[in-house]
C-alpha cells in the first residue's frame, strides 16, 4: 500500500483568486502520477499525466508540476472561477496498480 | 464514443444479500478495473481485469470478486453484504497499456441496510 496524501483537505477561495495544493507520495516505485477532477454528480475526468521529474503540464489555467525525487506534486489553478470547484485527486501509479489520494476539495466562492 | 457504462446507478440491498454490478468499458478498451469510495477515504482498488484475466488485485476480503468478458464487459460480485460495504463503487476503463490513465463511469452508490 502506497501512502498518497493530499493538501490541505478542503480549500475555500473567492472567484479570481489563484489556489494550488500538494500531492505527496513515496518516491521509491514511481512510474507515474494523475490528477483527476471530480464534481460532485459526476464521474473523476483525468487532467493531467506526468512521468518524468520536473515536468510541468498545463490546460488552460490549471497546471501541475511534477517531483519524483523528492516525491511531491503542486497543481495551480490561476483565476479560479465558480466551475472549478470540485475534489482533486492525486493518483501515484507504481507501474501496475494506481494508488488514491482523498483529494482536496475547492469551493470557488462567486 | 460512449462513454463508461455503469449499472445500476442506485441499489439498496440487506445484510446478508449478495449484489452483482456490471460496468461497460468504452470500446476498444481491454482493461477493467474497480474501486470503493467510502466516505473520508480516498478510492480503494479492488481490482484489475485485461483480457478476461485479473491482473491485479486490491486488499479487500474474498467476499469481493469479479470478472471480466469477451467484449470487455465487468462485473463486480460482492457476497454476503455488510453494513459498512455501503460505498460508491466506480468502474474505469483504460486501454491497458501505458500511462494514459482511466476513463471512469458515474459509480453504482450501494446502500447495505
Amino acid at each position: 500500500i502506497l501512502n498518497v496524501e493530499q493538501s490541505p483537505q478542503s480549500l475555500h477561495v473567492q472567484e479570481g483568486d489563484s489556489t494550488n495544493f500538494t500531492c505527496s507520495f513515496p518516491s521509491s516505485n514511481f512510474y507515474a502520477l494523475h490528477w483527476y477532477r471530480w464534481e460532485t454528480a459526476k464521474s473523476p475526468e483525468a487532467l493531467f499525466v506526468m512521468t518524468l521529474n520536473g515536468d510541468e503540464k498545463k490546460k488552460g489555467r490549471i497546471s501541475a508540476t511534477l517531483n519524483t525525487k523528492e516525491g511531491y506534486s503542486y497543481l495551480y489553478i490561476k483565476g479560479s472561477q465558480p466551475e472549478d470547484s470540485a475534489t482533486y485527486l492525486c493518483a501515484p501509479n507504481t507501474g501496475n496498480q494506481f494508488y488514491f489520494g482523498t483529494g482536496t476539495s475547492l469551493t470557488v466562492i462567486p | 464514443k460512449a462513454g463508461v457504462t455503469q449499472t445500476p446507478r442506485y441499489l439498496i440491498k440487506t445484510r446478508g444479500q449478495q449484489v452483482t454490478l456490471s460496468c461497460s468499458p468504452i470500446s476498444g478498451h481491454r482493461s477493467v478495473s474497480w474501486y470503493q469510495q467510502t466516505p473520508g477515504q480516498g478510492l480503494q482498488f479492488l481490482f484489475e481485469y485485461f483480457s478476461e484475466t485479473q491482473r491485479n488485485k486490491g486488499n479487500f476480503p474474498g467476499r469481493f470478486s469479479g470478472r471480466q468478458f469477451s467484449n470487455s464487459r465487468s462485473e463486480m460480485n460482492v457476497s454476503t453484504l455488510e453494513l459498512g460495504d455501503s460505498a460508491l463503487y466506480l468502474c474505469a476503463s483504460s486501454s491497458g497499456r501505458g500511462f494514459n490513465g482511466y476513463t471512469f463511469g458515474s459509480g453504482t452508490r450501494l446502500t447495505v441496510v
